[in-house]
């Protein structure tokens, strides 16, 4: 199995509503990652975990929390989004996070903050 | 971290070779070069990554120049299903962290 299942695959949201997008792989990967994608945009890389510790926080805002809560499941939940944070939110997963690891994602959340 | 330079965008022509370049050239002794891909209305994808030496594998050919200042992603037969956007992505433990860090990308067209 080398897939990284994201969940839902669409969400639309209110700005006052709290929702969370789910990430699961069971390639027994301890790195794990979330993206953040605007349309015609690269990847911007918001959050990585490393042995379900988060290691690296590219200055989100609060309203983004992410959670790992054991080595194979991400979280992220959302808490009074914007319209601007509308966009597509990938996952993906290493083994260990070293640098000539390869990155496997998943398909992403396309979410819409109304 | 170090930045790659691509092209927006790039033609090909159906079961051609595509060359696609990449120009790092502040890169340092300890970043890898990452070749990524993303197709529509998909997550990214793994092509090929390499240090110093010339890489193959089933999808792709990196060829790195001596000096690591610039690469060339080689697709030997490109088809249809090879139009996407082509990342080439410097990845770095020392300076980075290990973040693997998208740039502009190149968006690569297939001409039947």
């Amino acid at each position: 199995d080398t897939e990284v299942t994201q969940t839902p695959k669409h969400l639309v949201m209110g700005m006052t509503n709290k929702k969370s997008l789910k990430c699961e792989q069971h390639m027994g990967h301890r790195a794990m990652y979330w993206y953040k994608q605007k349309a015609k945009k690269p990847p911007e890389l918001m959050f990585v975990y490393s042995y379900e510790k988060l290691s690296i926080n590219e200055s989100v805002p609060s309203r983004f929390s992410p959670e790992c809560p054991n080595s194979s499941l991400l979280n992220l939940h959302l808490h009074a989004l914007q319209p601007e944070d509308s966009a597509l939110y990938l996952c993906a997963s290493s083994p260990r996070g070293g640098t000539a690891e390869k990155l496997f994602f998943g398909s992403g959340t396309q979410l819409s903050v109304l | 971290d170090a930045k790659t330079t691509q092209p927006n965008s790039m033609e090909s022509n159906e079961e051609e070779p595509v060359h696609l370049p990449c120009n790092h050239s502040t890169i340092s002794g300890t970043d890898y070069i990452h070749w990524y891909r993303q197709l529509p209305s998909q997550g990214p994808e793994y092509v090929i990554h390499g240090l110093t030496s010339n890489v193959n594998n089933r999808m792709a050919s990196l060829a790195i120049a001596e000096d690591r200042k610039s690469s060339t992603l080689i697709l030997h037969r490109a088809t249809l299903r090879d139009a996407a956007v082509y990342y080439c992505i410097l990845r770095d433990v020392v300076r980075g962290g290990g973040k693997l860090i998208f740039g502009q990308g190149t968006e690569l067209s297939v001409k039947p």
